[in-house]
């Protein structure tokens, strides 16, 4: 079954310093997409970066990339350079099938980041 | 440029009543999802749709039906309200994304949020 668990409730993190929120999945499909989105405290979800299955490198956007561990079924996401911005929750998220008819698109259950000055 | 349009941003219902939420989105999206968000538990999914006409459960469906009607509308509605449905409610869209198209393409869109109490 489909399935992303998130291990980290909270983290805390001093400005300019890095950052890994974990994320780990477990699915039976070969081809899969996974996604971190960030909700600040005002409660939108803005998209941050994305990974494909079939993807050999890992994805980067600016200050955030994703360390992609297809035999591990982890996709961490690294910050680098916090910013007193990045606080907020985040949430690794995935989508089985890729473009097939059972396209859920499920969620874990977060991690709340606070960087510190 | 409006993306994914949810309405009412906040509402209080009281044990029994029906209300129906409406998500709306002008990006031509096939994909539609409604999701619940509660403290601690993430973002749940409730039921999805991959095209007009067809809707699927998701992983907590019960007390909640849906319509896709329209490609560009996904309506979910509470037939009785319970004090377990107080939540905050997220519709979201994506495209159909194909292993070959352009991945920025897999992204979710999201709704601002709808509060729900029910008291």
């Amino acid at each position: 079954a489909q399935k992303i668990t998130q291990t980290q409730p909270g983290m805390f993190v001093q400005e300019k310093e890095a950052v890994t929120l974990d994320c780990t999945y477990d699915t039976s499909d070969q081809s899969y997409g996974l996604f971190w989105y960030k909700q600040p405290s005002s409660g939108e979800m803005i998209f941050l970066i994305y990974q494909g299955s079939y993807d050999e490198q890992n994805a980067t956007e600016g200050r955030y990339s994703l360390n992609f561990q297809k035999a591990r079924k982890s996709a961490n996401l690294v910050i680098s350079a916090s910013q007193l911005g990045d606080s907020a929750m985040y949430f690794c998220a995935m989508r089985e099938s890729y473009g097939g008819a059972t396209n859920k698109l499920i969620f874990g259950t977060g991690t709340l980041l606070a960087v510190q000055p | 440029n409006a993306g994914v349009t949810q309405t009412p941003k906040f509402r209080v219902l009281k044990t029994g009543q029906s209300m129906t939420l409406l998500c709306a989105q002008d990006m031509n999206h096939e994909y539609m999802y409604w999701y619940r968000q509660d403290p601690g538990m993430g973002l749940r999914l409730i039921h999805y749709s991959v095209g007009e006409g067809t809707t699927a459960k998701g992983e907590v469906p019960d007390g909640y039906n849906v319509s896709r009607l329209k490609k560009q509308n996904f309506l979910l509605g509470l037939e009785s309200a319970a004090p377990s449905q107080t939540s905050v409610y997220f519709c979201a869209s994506s495209y159909w994304a194909l292993r070959d198209i352009d991945p920025r393409n897999a992204e979710a869109f999201f709704g601002q949020g709808t509060r729900l109490t029910v008291v």
